[in-house]
């Protein structure tokens, strides 16, 4: 079964500071699919960022930037000089090889997701 | 226009009552889900549908049961409401091309009294 474990419940920092939140995750697939949602105060879900299980390259999107790393099954999320606007749940998810899967049990499994809070 | 609607957006019942919670899409994706978010517990699924005539079960589907009236349109029911459904509910969407990214709406808050 897979599993997205996000570690840190609520992280605070203070604006202009540099964060990380952290993500690991558990699949027997070799072929599988990361992603990273947004969930400002709004309510709404923001897709942020896929990335499958053979490119392991770094990538940066302006302030965020993403460390995908196969060997500790993480998928850090890093917020370059924080914003106040960036306050939100941010979720990790997996999603196993739909190409194996076909028209089974498909499935996006969800980490229970980080609350940010930067402080002006 | 957004991509993902739901409505109602926020909705109040009564225990035992019979609610509906729809979907429409104007992505074009063949796939639809339904989720639930609960604090604390991250989201998870309850139903899904690869096509009009194609629904299958979620992790948590007890208590609901959806209809897939177009490829545009998935509803979500509650025959018989009860106070631990209530929670956020969100639809999402995925393209046959690329399934495995699902693109959310913007959510339904429920509260069962």
């Amino acid at each position: 079964a897979q599993k997205v474990t996000q570690a840190q419940t609520e992280i605070s920092v203070v604006e202009k500071e540099d964060v990380t939140l952290d993500c690991v995750y558990e699949t027997r697939d070799t072929t599988y699919y990361l992603f990273w949602y947004k969930q400002p105060p709004s309510g709404e879900l923001v897709f942020l960022i896929r990335r499958n299980s053979f490119d392991e390259q770094n990538e940066i999107s302006g302030r965020y930037s993403w460390n995908f790393q196969k060997s500790t099954s993480s998928f850090n999320f890093t917020i370059t000089a924080s914003q106040v606007v960036d306050s939100a749940v941010y979720f990790c998810a997996l999603s196993e090889d739909y190409l194996r899967s076909g028209a089974g049990s498909y499935q996006l499994t969800f980490g229970k997701g980080t609350k940010l809070s930067v402080i002006p | 226009d957004a991509d993902v609607t739901q409505t109602p957006r926020n909705r109040i019942t009564k225990t035992g009552k019979r609610i509906m919670l729809e979907c429409s899409q104007t992505k074009g994706h063949d796939r639809m889900y339904w989720y639930r978010q609960d604090p604390g517990l991250g989201l998870r699924l309850i139903y899904y549908s690869f096509d009009v005539k194609d629904i299958n079960k979620g992790e948590i589907s007890d208590g609901y049961s959806v209809s897939r009236q177009a490829q545009a349109k998935f509803s979500l029911s509650l025959e018989s409401a009860i106070p631990n459904q209530t929670a956020l509910y969100f639809c999402a969407t995925s393209d046959l091309r690329w399934p495995d990214t699902q693109y959310f709406g913007p959510g339904t808050r429920l509260t069962v009294l």
